[in-house]
């Protein structure tokens, strides 16, 4: 039922760099809706990571960092690190019944 | 700092009934959107209902799936959060978070979680 496609894992080794694509349609993120990113570590819940489609909250680091284009959407984290290993969901709002909040599908990040 | 504390989980069977709380601390309550947003076990994210704020009407929407089971509402007083779960199916199990939304359209803090399990 998630209308925003992620993809279902990426991995990298530590200190380097991973993208997460987030794939939207025009009733959300190309209607020009905001993307906000979640991270979930292991049996917590999750947290929010970039809001406003660049935006980091308080405490986050600018190793993770967002962006926006069309369609869709993009987490980078540069320089990974052991604690990195999480799941990671894209969210914004939706116009048509699916909505009006979307999750994506999430993307297990892994450290290797 | 801000803390929401789920509770009201359990164990309830097919067409039963389940009423879940949020307790709030460390926000001014009363002026913030709420939202209810699941996990099913092994899967993603869920939005299931919001309440508006109390100056905005204490308004409120449900997801499709849950339209006419559920019912979310709020104590400004008890700075809590409800959401009382009717007619419960199997698909309803899942982790159940309550969230604050923030300025924009995304959810800026969240509780911890409680398990609802539905089955027989």
């Amino acid at each position: 039922q998630s209308v925003l496609t992620q993809p279902p894992s990426v991995s990298g080794a530590p200190g380097q760099s991973v993208t997460i694509s987030c794939t939207g349609s025009s009733s959300n993120i190309g209607a020009g809706y905001d993307v906000h990113w979640y991270r979930q570590l292991p049996g917590t819940a999750p947290k929010l990571l970039i809001y406003g489609n660049i935006n980091r909250p308080s405490g986050v680091p600018d190793r993770f960092s967002g962006s926006k284009s069309g369609t869709s959407a993009s987490l980078a984290i540069t320089g990974l690190q052991p604690e990195d290993e999480a799941d990671y969901y894209c969210q914004s709002y939706d116009s048509s019944l699916s909505g009006p909040y979307v999750f994506g599908t999430g993307t297990k990040v892994t450290v290797l | 700092q801000v803390q929401l504390v789920e509770s009201g989980g359990g164990l309830v069977k097919p067409g039963g009934s389940l009423r879940l709380s949020c307790a709030a601390s460390g926000i001014t309550f009363s002026d913030y959107y709420m939202s209810w947003i699941r996990q099913a076990p092994g899967k993603g994210l869920e939005w299931v209902s919001y309440i508006s704020s109390s100056g905005s009407g204490s308004n409120t929407y449900y997801a499709g799936s849950v339209e006419g089971r559920f019912t979310i509402s709020r104590d400004n007083a008890k700075n809590s959060l409800y959401l009382q779960m009717n007619s419960l199916r199997a698909e309803d199990t899942a982790v159940y978070y309550c969230a604050t939304k923030g300025g924009g359209d995304y959810f800026d803090f969240w509780g911890q979680g409680t398990l609802v399990t539905v089955s027989s």
